[in-house]
């Protein structure tokens, strides 16, 4: 069973740069694998904000964004606001037409 | 404007069934994938199932193979999810989310509440 690992918590500074992982139990996480990123506040549904690693949607805050970086998937928030503070979950494809979340990191803003 | 309603969710007792529905409008499902994802009670997310745009691919999570079955009515832009044999495990909020491809999912729905119990 393939297994996708995001770091349980951050903790950033109102104006601070942080960087959240997203890695794949099979390997190294590659463009193949499409990750997309997703924003969710309390009692509000995902909020896509990346897609295909480094692609943002139309909504998507200009201090987003996403890259590989080391063998995972990673999302950089450049310039946080206190409105940032959210629950960030990544989801990758597998060929096998699996989707597979990541366990979501919870981001304080502090 | 793209707009996903999903509807069907309550209270089921173990080992019964339940059908969910994802209205869609501001875009065409006959030319979307189509998911359903799922998050319990203070979890995390969960891919569930999908299907393609034409209707005639469909994938699911080992979790609820042989159990759920995903399908389409482009006719009334409504995509389903049937449940059985569900138990306490299967108790979540259901969304529904869609994109051109299957592995770009930018549209979500408000999601519908499933509670398994007796």
């Amino acid at each position: 069973q393939t297994v996708v690992t995001q770091e349980p918590s951050l903790t950033v500074s109102p104006g601070g740069t942080v960087t959240l992982t997203c890695a794949s139990s099979t390997g190294a996480v590659t463009g193949l694998n499409y990750p997309n990123w997703f924003q969710q506040k309390p009692g509000q549904p995902p909020r896509a904000l990346i897609y295909s690693a480094s692609n943002k949607h139309s909504w998507t805050p200009a201090r987003f964004s996403g890259s590989l970086l080391g063998g995972k998937a990673a999302l950089t928030l450049t310039g946080v606001r206190p409105e940032d503070e959210a629950e960030y979950y990544c989801l990758l494809y597998y060929g096998d037409a699996q989707l597979v979340f990541g366990g979501g990191t919870k981001l304080t803003v502090l | 404007e793209v707009q996903l309603v999903e509807s069907g969710g309550g209270l089921v007792q173990p080992g019964g069934s339940l059908r969910l529905s994802c209205a869609a409008s501001g875009f065409t499902i006959s030319s979307y994938w189509m998911h359903w994802v799922r998050q319990a009670p203070g979890k995390g997310l969960v891919w569930v199932s999908h299907i393609n745009s034409d209707g005639t691919l469909t994938d699911y999570a080992d979790s609820v193979k042989g159990r759920f079955t995903i399908s389409t009515d482009n006719a009334k832009r409504t995509i389903y999810l049937q449940m059985n044999s569900l138990s306490a495990d299967d108790t979540a909020v259901y969304y529904c989310a869609g994109g051109p491809y299957t592995n770009y999912l930018p549209y979500w729905g408000q999601g519908t509440r499933v509670i398994v119990s007796s």
